[in-house]
């Protein structure tokens, strides 16, 4: 089993549509949990941290259920510039190191 | 903001051939890198962690002798791809960890997109 498991997508939504994202994580010890956004031959960049008693930040709002080990993502509002693939990306205690979800493909359609 | 400098971003080179990639932290030290391996249209895959003046550590099925990691300095860390073949063609990137920016520290390089022919 993956550590940190996405569904892949791709989704194609058009613009102004909400976007839902989910992740689940295997390793009850992970610690701290964010949502990267990777543009096409680039590399990751911090969208946001992940919370257990959720955070927002103008159209996205990430959930953490540490009970379930379930992370989410939703955009709100979806622009043509949101078009990307999106990482789940969990650190686990005691561990330096990021493990990375395979990713969602999003694309926004006009 | 803490930045990592990667270099080079794009390199082709011929099979049995070895590469080198360089990563520089550029307003920080770095005791820590780390170096990911990705290929297309999947996630990014933690080749070794780099530790500044030891050896690095190895992820599992990584070969340590294919793969050298030295991390010399605090700012300086390089990954040498030797005797490259078709199947190491993909695009690694490394990371560094800003300390005093808590678990959200984690700043990446711009990735090196290897090929070899």
């Amino acid at each position: 089993r993956k550590e940190v498991e996405q569904d892949p997508g791709p989704f194609n939504v058009p613009e102004g549509a909400t976007v839902a994202f989910n992740c689940t994580y295997s390793n009850s010890a992970s610690q701290s949990f964010f949502w990267y956004r990777q543009d096409c031959r680039k590399e990751p960049k911090l969208l946001m941290s992940v919370y257990s008693s959720g955070n927002e930040d103008g159209r996205f709002t990430a959930q953490l259920n540490r009970a379930s080990q379930y992370i989410s993502l939703l955009i709100r509002d979806s622009k043509l510039s949101d078009s990307a693939t999106y990482l789940c990306v969990v650190n686990v205690r005691g561990a330096q190191k990021l493990v990375f979800g395979q990713g969602t493909r999003l694309t926004i359609n006009p | 903001g803490a930045v990592v400098s990667q270099h080079p971003s794009r390199v082709i080179c011929k099979s049995g051939t070895s590469v080198k990639i360089e990563c520089r932290s550029l307003d920080f030290q770095a005791t820590t890198m780390f170096w990911y391996r990705q290929f297309p249209k999947k996630s990014l895959m933690l080749m070794a962690t780099s530790n500044e003046g030891s050896k690095a550590t190895y992820e599992q099925g990584v070969e340590k002798d294919k793969f050298l990691i030295n991390h010399a300095s605090l700012t300086l860390s390089t990954l040498t791809v030797t005797s490259a073949h078709p199947e190491d063609s993909s695009f690694y990137i490394c990371s560094a960890r800003v300390e005093d920016r808590g678990s959200g520290g984690y700043t990446f390089g711009s990735g090196t997109r290897l090929t070899v022919v």
